[in-house]
C-alpha cells in the first residue's frame, strides 16, 4: 500500500509569492495534519483536518490556510511568502483524530510523508 | 517556554554502545509520549509510544517516562550504524503532537 504522498518534493519561490502544497493520505485514513519543520528543529503543528473539517490550528499567521477534499486529500496554501517560511512541510495522515477516549491505543497514530522542501529567496 | 525540550546533540557513539536520549516536558496534563526516528531527507516514523509513567521495551529500544519529574527517555542497546538518525521525542495533546528539537545520533562502525 502507498504511504502518504506529497507534492512537489522541492520548490523554490521568491518573497511575496504564494505556494500550494499537496498531500494524499494513506488509503482509509480520514485525518490529515500539516507540520512545518525548520532546519535543526522539530516539526511544528500547523493544521489538522478530519472529515473535511478543521479540528485544530497551530500558532501560525493567517497567511497559512488549508483544506481537505472529499477524497481526504489536502492542500496547504501559504500566501505572501517570507524568508522565514523556508522549511520542510510535512503532511501526516491518521485513521482518526487523536483522543484519550480511544482506549489508550494509537488509532490516531500519525504517518508522515517525506515532505515538501520549500526554499524562499 | 517550549512544551518539549530536547538536547539537539549531536551524539556520536561506537557500534555496540548504549545510546541514551532524554527530553523534558512542561505540561503535566500530557499522557502520551512518543519517540520518532527521522532519517535524512525523510519524514519522521513512529518508534515507540508510552501512556503515562513507566517503561516500555521493543527489541533493542526502551522508552521510559517519569511523570513526577516530567522526564522522557529512550535507550538504544547494541547500537548499529543503521540507527544513525535524528530522534524526536513528542507528546500528544488533543489534535496535535508537540515535538522536541530532535537529537542527531551517529553510530560509528
Amino acid at each position: 500500500d502507498a504511504g502518504v504522498t506529497q507534492s512537489p518534493t522541492h520548490l523554490i519561490k521568491t518573497r511575496g509569492q504564494q505556494v500550494t502544497l499537496r498531500c494524499s493520505p494513506i488509503s482509509g485514513h480520514k485525518s490529515v495534519s500539516w507540520y512545518q519543520q525548520v532546519l535543526g528543529q522539530g516539526p511544528q503543528f500547523i493544521f489538522q483536518y478530519y472529515e473535511k473539517e478543521e479540528r485544530g490550528r497551530g500558532n501560525f499567521p493567517d497567511r497559512f490556510s488549508a483544506r481537505q477534499f472529499p477524497n481526504y486529500s489536502s492542500e496547504l496554501n501559504v500566501n505572501a511568502l517570507l524568508l522565514g517560511d523556508s522549511a520542510l512541510y510535512l503532511c501526516a495522515s491518521s485513521f482518526s483524530v487523536w483522543t484519550d477516549s480511544i482506549s489508550r491505543t494509537l488509532s490516531g497514530e500519525l504517518f508522515f510523508g517525506e515532505g515538501s522542501r520549500l526554499t524562499v529567496l | 517556554q517550549k512544551e518539549v525540550e530536547q538536547d539537539p546533540g549531536p551524539l556520536s557513539v561506537p557500534e555496540g554502545a548504549i545510546v541514551s536520549l532524554n527530553c523534558t516536558y512542561s505540561n503535566s496534563a500530557f499522557q502520551y509520549f512518543m519517540w520518532y526516528r527521522q532519517y535524512s531527507r525523510k519524514g519522521p516514523e513512529l518508534l515507540m509510544y508510552t501512556y503515562s509513567s513507566g517503561n516500555k521495551e521493543d527489541g533493542r529500544f526502551t522508552a521510559q517516562v517519569d511523570k513526577s519529574s516530567k522526564y522522557i527517555s529512550l535507550f538504544i542497546r547494541d547500537s548499529q550504524p543503521s540507527d544513525s538518525a535524528t530522534y524526536l521525542c513528542a507528546t500528544a495533546n488533543d489534535y496535535k503532537l508537540s515535538f522536541g528539537a530532535g537529537t542527531t545520533v551517529t553510530v560509528r562502525a
